[in-house]
């Protein structure tokens, strides 16, 4: 069974730019959630989608969204770019609300 | 919120010994408590899990206990082994991972020395 994918696995943008991360979740699970990890706050929980539906949210700004396709696959989005946003963004998907499976992560440099 | 302290940021250990990690958590209410080995340039993998209602799971050379009454609970790593070098991070959440979001521990850098 395939795993979690995550395109692209690095990116770079400037400040004001706005970016697009997608993730495919194993096949079957229909939770993706997204968390973002940066070396100072560690991982944090970002947002969670299920069957297209958010069903919670951290604490980030409304310039952090996401949405979640039909077939489980799902997007997010950071408008605005802050050189703080550099960070490996990170998708896990789970079909049972608990085992949650991680994506490789995509790597976000804001210049 | 949940806040999760994880101890210690850095753990070396002689090949053949063991590693203990310990987090403690703060909402009472959570239940799901797994830990995750993050290598370099890779997601977090789930290496073992542990709920509420038991106090301790083994899994070949891992084990995690957990205390529900101080709020802590910690990973065993017996006999350890160069591939286990690594970022570990432990977690916790409440009724349902997936909806409440995990919250993490800031992650223990795991050094097996050969």
């Amino acid at each position: 069974k395939a795993g979690v994918t995550q395109t692209p696995r690095y990116l770079i943008k400037t400040r004001g730019q706005q970016v697009t991360l997608s993730c495919s979740p194993i096949s079957g699970h229909r939770s993706v959630s997204w968390y973002q990890q940066t070396p100072g706050q560690g991982l944090q929980f970002l947002f969670e989608y299920f069957s297209e539906t958010q069903r919670n949210k951290g604490n980030f700004p409304g310039r952090f969204s996401g949405r979640q396709f039909s077939n489980s696959r799902s997007e997010m989005n950071v408008s605005t770019l802050e050189l703080g946003d550099s960070a490996l963004y990170l998708c896990a998907s789970s079909s049972d609300l608990q085992w949650q499976y991680f994506g490789p992560g995509t790597r976000l440099t804001v210049l | 919120g949940e806040n999760v302290e994880q101890h210690p940021s850095t753990l070396s250990v002689q090949e053949g010994d063991s590693a203990v990690i310990k987090c403690t958590y703060s909402d009472s209410a959570s239940n799901y408590f797994p830990w995750y080995k993050q290598e370099l340039g890779k997601g977090p993998q789930l290496i073992i899990d542990i709920r509420s209602n038991v106090g301790e799971k083994k899994d070949q050379r891992i084990a995690v206990t957990l205390n529900k009454t101080a709020k802590h609970f910690s990973l065993h790593i017996t006999e350890t082994q160069p591939e286990d070098s690594a970022v570990y991070f432990c977690a916790a959440s409440g009724g349902g991972g997936g909806a409440d979001g995990l919250t993490f521990g800031k992650g223990t850098h795991l050094i097996i020395q050969p």
